[in-house]
């Protein structure tokens, strides 16, 4: 089935650094990508949708010059998270919808765990 | 905010069948209701979804009641590594940004 791959899957970095962290369809190209953010025994918090070629919907509340999105090609999108601080310590997820038909299913990567200090 | 409401949290015994119900009154017609669920520190999977009529899968079942306006995930022999979030959700199609509401938390007791 469709796998996204998410790296990477842990990072640890000072404050004040930024972070990249890619996620890639691997088998079926994504025109669309959702990035989400999770708070320790949270639910998922939508952060944007990544739209291939163009620039990405950020959701209310959602810093677009401090969560930069780049979504180049049919089968990469990144989040770069700017002049990172310890409140932006979370888990992201990023997922794209795949299928054969318009009403299947999203896949998850594995997440990322971000940890600043 | 997310158009559903689900119970925060439920025990299964093992080997049992788990029922998670899932309310969304709210919903309109050409709206899916999905599932999906996350392991802890996994990213979430994709579990079943469906329109109106029930479905079946190798994972699970669902029951979509007749006005919609609910319905129950079905494990039928739960096991240990059932233990999860369970999420469920509106869409039109999977394009469509999902908000995950607090799911059901799912413990599975040997």
């Amino acid at each position: 089935g469709a796998v996204v791959s998410q790296h990477p899957s842990r990072v640890i970095c000072k404050s004040g650094t930024s972070v990249k962290i890619e996620c890639r369809s691997l088998d079926f190209q994504a025109t669309t990508m959702f990035w989400y953010r999770q708070f320790p025994k949270q639910s998922l918090m939508l952060m944007a949708t990544s739209n291939e070629g163009s620039k990405a919907t950020y959701e209310q509340g959602v810093e677009k010059d401090k969560f930069l999105i780049n979504h180049a090609s049919l089968t990469l999108s990144t989040l770069t998270v700017t002049s990172a601080h310890p409140e932006d310590s979370s888990f992201y997820i990023c997922s794209a919808p795949g299928g054969a038909g318009a009403n299947e299913k999203l896949f998850f990567g594995s997440g990322t765990q971000l940890s600043v200090l | 905010d997310a158009k559903t409401t689900q119970p925060p949290s439920m025990d299964c015994a093992e080997g049992r069948a788990a029922n998670l119900p899932c309310n969304h009154s709210t919903i309109s017609g050409n709206e899916y209701v999905y599932w999906y669920r996350q392991i802890h520190s996994q990213g979430p999977q994709y579990i079943i979804h469906g329109l109106k009529n029930n479905e079946t899968n190798e994972m699970a079942s669902l029951i979509i009641t007749e006005d919609r306006k609910s319905s129950t995930l079905i494990l039928p022999h739960a096991t240990l590594r059932d233990t999860a979030v369970y999420y469920c959700s509106l869409g039109k199609t999977s394009y469509d940004k999902v908000i995950f509401g607090p799911g059901t938390s799912l413990s599975v007791i040997p």
